[in-house]
């Protein structure tokens, strides 16, 4: 499978502080995107980082990228109840014509 | 949601049936897709459409068929259904020209059982 893979599989924290989640992937890639997905809900787009950026920003969200390392991370800061969602990441890999999505991290944050 | 609707939104229905998922988006764009996500899985695509009655196979496309008759309907048929097609499915779309390399939008999923 080309799917990514996202580390931890589920996180639990306090409110207030940050949350790292990872994502592996096999092969070359053009783009890196992250989804959130609330329970019973569709996923939303959070942010695109291109083969050839290393950090993104958007609000409380900064991602990286290592392609010499085939990762990712996602990092939220200051973390509210609100954020509780599952986390994917998806890649578009050289050569596909469709995203790969990985299985994602629960998130729990506890008021 | 992008303006993209899905009907119905649960569905329970015995194996060997025929099944038709309906996707809808009011705007008009191109490219549309078919996910089904699974505990384990992750989202998996199905099929996808780049235009009407342009449609490609995804990664889990075998028993699955679709149809692109009007630019705004997407449908997906089970055929014949059987238990391991008990799913969630998400159709999505994306706004610009180059379909997947652009941000994907989804709709609020249909929940299928096949007993």
């Amino acid at each position: 499978s080309q799917q990514g893979e996202e580390d931890p599989q589920a996180l639990s924290i306090q409110e207030g502080e940050n949350a790292t989640m990872n994502c592996s992937y096999k092969t070359s890639i053009n783009n890196l995107q992250w989804y959130r997905q609330n329970s019973g809900r569709g996923l939303v787009h959070l942010i695109l980082i291109r083969s050839n950026e290393r950090e993104k920003h958007s609000g409380r969200l900064r991602v990286t990228l290592d392609t010499s390392k085939k990762s990712s991370s996602l990092l939220i800061t200051a973390s509210r109840a609100a954020d509780t969602a599952s986390y994917f990441c998806a890649t578009e890999t050289t050569g596909a014509n469709n995203l790969f999505f990985g299985t994602g991290t629960r998130l729990t944050v506890i008021p | 949601d992008a303006g993209i609707t899905q009907s119905p939104r649960h569905k329970v229905t015995e194996t060997g049936t025929p099944v038709t998922l309906r996707c809808h988006q009011t705007e008009n764009h191109r490219y549309m897709y078919w996910y089904r996500q699974d505990p384990g899985h992750g989202l998996r695509l199905i099929h996808y459409s780049y235009g009407v009655k342009d449609t490609d196979k995804g990664e889990v496309s075998d028993g699955y068929s679709v149809s692109r008759s009007k630019t705004e309907d997407f449908l997906l048929t089970l055929e014949s259904a059987t238990s391991s097609q008990t799913s969630v499915y998400f159709c999505a779309i994306t706004t610009g020209l180059a379909g997947y390399t652009d941000t994907q939008y989804f709709g609020p999923g249909t929940r299928l059982t096949v007993l």
